[in-house]
């Protein structure tokens, strides 16, 4: 079975700190991958999405930037933290697709405090 | 543009009562939904979807109603248990087809 995992599950990091989140999928290959945001208290608002190593597509523009070194590992990043940054990070995976009706399946994400 | 709501920010029932959660969406072109249930502190979990070439989809006691004239999505539980306490989020697959859009949620809780 597909399993998801993201870590830490929880982080607390100063203003302009480096930030990396890390998310890996095991038991499916060349998944579509995405980072979600989740602000205390509201839906989710989709950050970044993948169907490929190495292809990101950024969905607004903000602070933070995401990469896939391989086909399973999604990463998010930021050179410089800021205090909007603090929020709920949830990482996804759906089976690949041109056309993404399928669902989407959620790691446990990681609650970013920045302070 | 697209976007997705729920009709109530929060719905109380009592334990063994059906309970209703409403999604009203705006993008006529939409055709894939999916409700998710989100636990405090964990990602949200897949409850069931529908195409828009169904009207109605069962599942282990939830069903999932879309009335694309009006274009509106509910999700009806039946035989509400305490362990269904949780926020329900309706979302949907967007313009480009790339990645789904969700509602802000409705929160359930139940009483026993």
């Amino acid at each position: 079975s597909q399993t998801i995992h993201q870590w830490p599950a929880t982080l607390v990091q100063p203003v302009g700190s480096p930030l990396s989140l890390e998310c890996t999928v095991e038991g499916t290959s060349n998944p579509n991958l995405y980072w979600y945001r989740q602000a205390a208290g509201r839906g989710l608002q989709l950050l970044f999405y993948s169907v490929g190593i190495g292809q990101i597509s950024s969905e607004v523009p903000q602070n933070l930037s995401a990469s896939r070194p391989q086909d399973r590992q999604f990463i998010l990043s930021s050179k410089k933290l800021l205090l909007s940054d603090s929020g709920f990070y949830l990482c996804a995976w759906s089976v690949t697709g041109g056309r993404s009706n399928q669902p989407q399946h959620f790691g446990d994400g990681t609650r970013l405090s920045i302070l | 543009g697209e976007s997705v709501g729920l009709h109530l920010p929060t719905l109380s029932v009592q334990e063994g009562d059906n309970s209703i959660i409403n999604c009203a969406y705006s993008n006529s072109a939409s055709d894939y939904f999916i409700w998710y249930k989100q636990e405090s502190g964990k990602g949200p979990q897949f409850i069931i979807d529908i195409r828009s070439n169904m009207d109605k989809r069962q599942g282990q006691r939830v069903t999932v109603l879309l009335n694309k004239t009006v274009k509106h999505l509910s999700l009806q539980i039946a035989a509400t248990q305490p362990g269904d306490s949780a926020v329900y989020f309706c979302a949907e697959l967007n313009q480009a087809g790339t990645a789904l859009i969700f509602g802000k949620g409705t929160t359930l809780s139940v009483s026993s």
